[in-house]
């Protein structure tokens, strides 16, 4: 079975800082994809950023950016220059490749972003 | 990206009572749907799966008779919970996918179930 780990339950940054959300998998599939979600207070999930896991290129999206180590299983997520509207619940997910698969969700982390 | 609709956003019942939750995709056709179980400080927990037209494939530890899904269109599903007790008391949500976005699942904005 697939499995998620997050090893920072909460996690802190200084605004306009940037901090890195910890990130690791276990799984025997070779085709698969990674997402980081945010989950602010209002809990609708929103998708941050996806990487396809047959794609060495690490995915960004803005301020955004990920550190996919395929071989060693982690997918870490950057947020650079860190704002008040950051800080929310950061799930790390993953699905293997093909419709209707389902998302297995890490344990969260929360970040808080202070002044 | 694609709009996922859930009614109602919160809803209170007493024990003992049924709740249905509804989860609408608005703009795309939504062969699959996902339903999930979030507790306070909790990770989402996927409860099951629902392809139009067909029986719902039920994740281990839920008990398909309690929580009844349905998934008669491809824009509709919906979430029975039968003879509610307080320990169902949670935020459920639903997400979707499909035409033409396949590969990605969008997410409703949740429902908060709490039972007396």
């Amino acid at each position: 079975a697939q499995t998620v780990t997050q090893s920072q339950p909460e996690m802190s940054v200084q605004e306009a800082e940037t901090v890195t959300l910890s990130c690791t998998y276990d799984t025997s599939e070779s085709d698969y994809y990674l997402f980081w979600y945010k989950q602010p207070p209002s809990r609708q999930m929103i998708l941050v950023i996806r990487q396809e896991a047959y794609k060495q290129q690490n995915a960004t999206e803005n301020r955004f950016s990920v550190n996919f180590q395929k071989a060693a299983k982690s997918f870490s997520l950057k947020i650079s220059d860190s704002q008040l509207g950051d800080a929310a619940m950061y799930f790390c997910a993953y699905r293997k490749a093909g419709t209707a698969s389902k998302l297995t969700f890490g344990t969260g982390t929360r970040l808080q972003v202070t002044l | 990206g694609a709009v996922v609709s859930q009614h109602p956003s919160w809803v209170i019942c007493k024990s003992g009572t049924s709740v249905k939750i509804e989860c609408r995709s608005l703009d795309f056709q939504a062969t699959t749907m996902f339903w999930y179980r979030q507790f306070p400080k909790q990770s989402l927990m996927l409860m099951a799966t629902s392809n139009e037209g067909s029986k719902a494939t039920y994740e281990q530890g839920v008990e398909k008779d309690k929580f009844l899904i349905n998934h008669a269109s491809l824009t509709l599903s919906t979430l029975t919970v039968t003879s509610a007790h307080p320990e169902d008391s949670s935020f459920y949500i639903c997400s979707a996918e499909g035409t033409p976005k396949n590969n990605e699942q969008f997410f409703g904005p949740g429902t908060r179930l709490t039972v007396l």
